[in-house]
């Protein structure tokens, strides 16, 4: 069965350095969404990407995140100045045309 | 702006047990999926529902959609260990845009007593 793949699963940084989370999203979707949980809370949308541009995007999508499908397989979310607050599970999906996205394992972040 | 509450946001139930959480929308859903999140793992689809006053089944797993497409609800008859875990709701919406996202409730954890 084909499934989103994130890397790193686990990735420590300093605050405000730079962090890449990687995604690949299933071959034929169309649809890419980055979601985060902080330990313990809700899932929170970040993020939207279609016809590789942001569709949508949530308050917490500020100045600091940005996203890019550098190529036909990977998707990312890079933060630019990484805060404690940045500190959550990140999670990619992605969709092929319906309303039912597939979620990959996630890459824990943590903010030192 | 736009909510999905789900209640209660615990419930510990002896092993045979029923166990039900609730969804309930600001505004009116597309659709209702439902989620289910093992400790340390990451949410995975259970169901998605469309139809006003839809119900579907898997199992011992009963859903339903109201018939404002505003709320939701996830029974669990008989309850087992393996059903342990945060279940979440997500509201589907389509914007002007024909956008389309997910608003997520904050999960009902599940734990179970054997």
């Amino acid at each position: 069965e084909p499934e989103v793949t994130q890397t790193p699963s686990h990735q420590v940084t300093q605050m405000g350095q730079e962090v890449i989370l990687r995604c690949v999203p299933i071959s034929n979707h169309l649809y890419f969404y980055w979601y985060r949980q902080i330990l313990g809370q809700k899932v929170e949308f970040l993020v939207s990407f279609y016809n590789n541009e942001i569709s949508e995007k949530s308050e917490i999508f500020d100045d600091q995140f940005s996203v890019e499908r550098p190529d036909g397989s990977n998707f990312t979310l890079k933060i630019r100045s990484t805060k404690l607050e940045d500190s959550a599970m990140y999670f990619c999906a992605s969709r092929e045309t319906g309303l039912l996205g597939y979620f990959g394992p996630g890459t824990r972040l943590t903010v030192t | 702006g736009q909510q999905v509450m789900q209640i209660p946001q615990y419930q510990h139930v002896q092993e045979g047990e029923d166990f039900t959480t609730y969804c309930n929308s600001s505004t009116t859903l597309s659709n209702i999926q439902w989620y289910k999140q093992r400790p340390g793992g990451h949410p995975v689809f259970l169901i998605q529902l469309v139809k006003s006053g839809e119900v579907k089944k898997q199992k011992r797993l009963t859903f339903q959609f109201g018939e404002a497409k505003k709320n939701s609800s996830l029974h669990i008859t008989a309850t087992q260990t393996t059903d342990v875990g945060t279940y979440f709701c997500a509201g589907g919406l389509i914007n002007a845009g024909n956008n389309r996202k997910l608003i997520w409730g904050l999960g009902t954890s599940l734990a179970v007593n054997p």
